[in-house]
Formats: C-alpha cells, structure tokens, sequence
C-alpha cells in the first residue's frame, strides 16, 4: 500500500486551464503538505493543514487553492494555469505539528503547462 | 536568496568507497537539519537528521556532520552501494518545524559498481 499517493502523475494542459491535483495518505496523520520543485530543483513549502484547518499558506499566488474534506486528503486547485505553473508537485504528511517530526512525500505530480 | 545550498550537482564513486555529500547554509537560526534521498519518479524519503547541539549522528552506514561555525553540514556513506544512487537533499530549520524546512537543491549521486 502506498503511503502517500498523488494522481495524476503526470499533468499536461494548456495555458489559462483549471487543473486539480489529488493527494491522499493512509498513515493516519494529521498534517499533510504541499511543495512545489522547480526549474532549479529546490523544493518550496505552498500549504500546509492541520486535522483539516490551514497552518502554513506561504506566499504563493491566489490562483492556487487548496482543499482538506477530511484529515487523508489534500488536494491542490490550480486556476488560470501559466507557463510558470511548469513544475513537480509534491505532497506530503506527518503525524502532527510536534518539532522534528518525519515527512513522508508523495512521488509527485509533473506538470507542464504549454 | 537561497538559503541552503548544494554545490555540486553530482558526485560519482565506486562501489565501496565513500560518498560525501557537501550542504552550506547562510541563516544562523537553523538548528535542525535533515537528508532526504529521491529516486527518479518518487518523492524524497528521510535518512538521517542532526540537531545543532550537536556535531555529529550516525545511522548504520550514513554519518551526517555538522560544523555550526562554518555553516556546513555533510552527509557520508560508507560502503556505498549502487542503491545508494540517488538524488540527495538537504533541507534546514528552524527548531525542526517540518513545514518550514528550507530545501537544497540536490546532489544526483551514482555509484559504480
């Protein structure tokens, strides 16, 4: 079983579209992640929630919208999709919100926006 | 400004020989830091952490160092494998807050056999 799942894993769409990306866990956690790699490979934290609420919104462009239904599931809206958006999503998760505490990633959705 | 910094994009040794991966960092507040490895297609996958309070931690074969006055840390592996090939990151934080880890941007390791 796959602890931290993303579909799809590949994401090709046309500039100005609306995309979503799906992440789920099933390790029980309570914090789940989103990151964005891009061209230059450095990994950045977008969002972050917390048993459903939202703990970390860093500056990242309102075209971009996550959403919790429930404490497993993080998905990520996109609206108005630019060539910029061109990246690797990474979801993560972990137990809760204590220091030190390990993140399990999601192998990634590539998306590229033409 | 990035923050932490992986020097080298990659690094190729041979099969049980040693492997030093090299991370700088500019922000003094760090205190925690981690290596994270990543296959092609999947997402990175924690391996060792140090504290600042100290300077060296070991897990079986990989030892992370820490030199806090000369803002570096290194990762070692010994023997490396050929499975140890992989991209390498290591990330930074202040006080282990895992949502605020900044992100170097890798070291594509290979290991010959």
């Amino acid at each position: 079983d796959t602890a931290v799942s993303q579909t799809p894993k590949y994401l090709v769409t046309q500039m100005g579209n609306d995309k979503s990306i799906k992440c789920e866990q099933n390790l029980g956690h309570d914090t789940m992640y989103w990151y964005k790699q891009d061209s230059k490979k450095f990994l950045k934290i977008m969002f972050s929630y917390n048993n459903k609420e939202l703990i970390i919104n860093e500056t990242v462009p309102n075209r971009f919208s996550p959403k919790s239904p429930d404490k497993a599931h993080l998905n990520l809206h996109i609206n108005s999709l630019e060539l910029g958006d061109s990246a690797v999503y990474f979801c993560a998760s972990s137990p809760g919100t204590r220091k030190r505490e390990t993140q399990y990633f999601g192998p990634g959705t590539r998306l590229l926006v033409l | 400004d990035q923050q932490v910094k992986q020097n080298s994009p990659s690094l190729s040794v041979q099969e049980g020989r040693i492997s030093i991966l090299n991370c700088d960092y500019t922000n003094s507040m760090f205190d925690y830091f981690l290596w994270y490895k990543k296959y092609p297609a999947e997402g990175p996958t924690f391996l060792i952490s140090i504290s600042s309070i100290k300077d060296k931690n070991e897990d079986g074969r990989f030892t992370v160092f820490l030199n806090k006055s000369a803002k570096h840390l290194s990762l070692h592996i010994v023997p490396s494998q050929p499975g140890d090939s992989a991209v390498y990151f290591c990330a930074a934080s202040v006080g282990g807050n895992a949502g605020k880890s900044t992100f170097g941007d890798g070291t594509t390791l290979t290991v010959k056999p």
